[in-house]
């Protein structure tokens, strides 16, 4: 079975700047989160995806950073402007249920803001 | 707030020997815990759950303990490889909703 796929793998962008995320999780899952990973960090989650509803966006900076699942499937992240503190791997997990279960995980994308 | 932490930030064992990985959550309504390995430049993968009805589970080389009393988690690895270098990570769940990461702890097996 296919894991969960992210793209791009690495991305370097200046202060200021805009940058998209993209992920396709397992088929089947119901449940999408992006987690934040900053470097010597455990993941922190930013949002939490249930099908096309958001279940828990309480840690996702909402003046920056912005998240859709619009047909239940695959996701984008975007952040727009990027600060610095933003440099960290943005990792992309699916499950079949709720938080609850097994969580796979996606390669991630680390983000390098300069 | 809510945090779940680890006791030793870096494991060192020998090739051969067990290894016992601790970790402390705050939150008692608690009730999913999890840990995770994760490898340079891989996204984390689940090695073995437990439920909060339970104390202990069994997987393949691996055992977790919970002990609910004084909100602590381990993860024991029997006959530690090579191949089980990596950074664990503990992780408590509530209810099905966000699931909590700790900071870590780095295993280093000497051959």
């Amino acid at each position: 079975e296919a894991g969960v796929a992210q793209s791009p793998r690495y991305k370097i962008i200046e202060k200021r700047q805009s940058v998209a995320f993209w992920c396709n999780p397992i088929s089947g899952h119901a449940t999408l989160y992006w987690y934040q990973q900053i470097l010597g960090q455990g993941p922190k989650l930013l949002i939490q995806f249930q099908n096309n509803g958001v279940v828990d966006d309480s840690q996702l900076p909402k003046d920056r950073f912005s998240a859709e699942r619009l047909k239940g499937v695959d996701s984008t992240l975007k952040i727009q402007p990027a600060k610095l503190e933003d440099s960290a791997v943005y990792l992309c997990a699916s499950s079949l249920g709720s938080s609850d279960n097994e969580q796979f995980f996606g390669p991630g994308t680390r983000l390098t803001v300069l | 707030g809510e945090s779940v932490g680890l006791h030793l930030p870096t494991l060192s064992v020998q090739e051969g020997d067990n290894s016992i990985i601790n970790c402390a959550y705050s939150n008692s309504a608690s009730d999913y815990f999890i840990w995770y390995k994760q490898e340079s430049g891989k996204g984390p993968q689940f090695i073995i759950d437990i439920r909060s009805n339970m104390d202990k589970r069994q997987g393949q080389r691996v055992t977790v303990l919970l002990n609910k009393t004084v909100k602590h988690l381990s993860l024991q690895i029997a006959a530690t490889q090579p191949g089980d270098s990596a950074v664990y990570f503990c992780a408590e769940n509530t209810g099905g909703f966000k699931t909590i990461f700790g900071a870590g702890t780095r295993l280093f097996v000497k051959a």
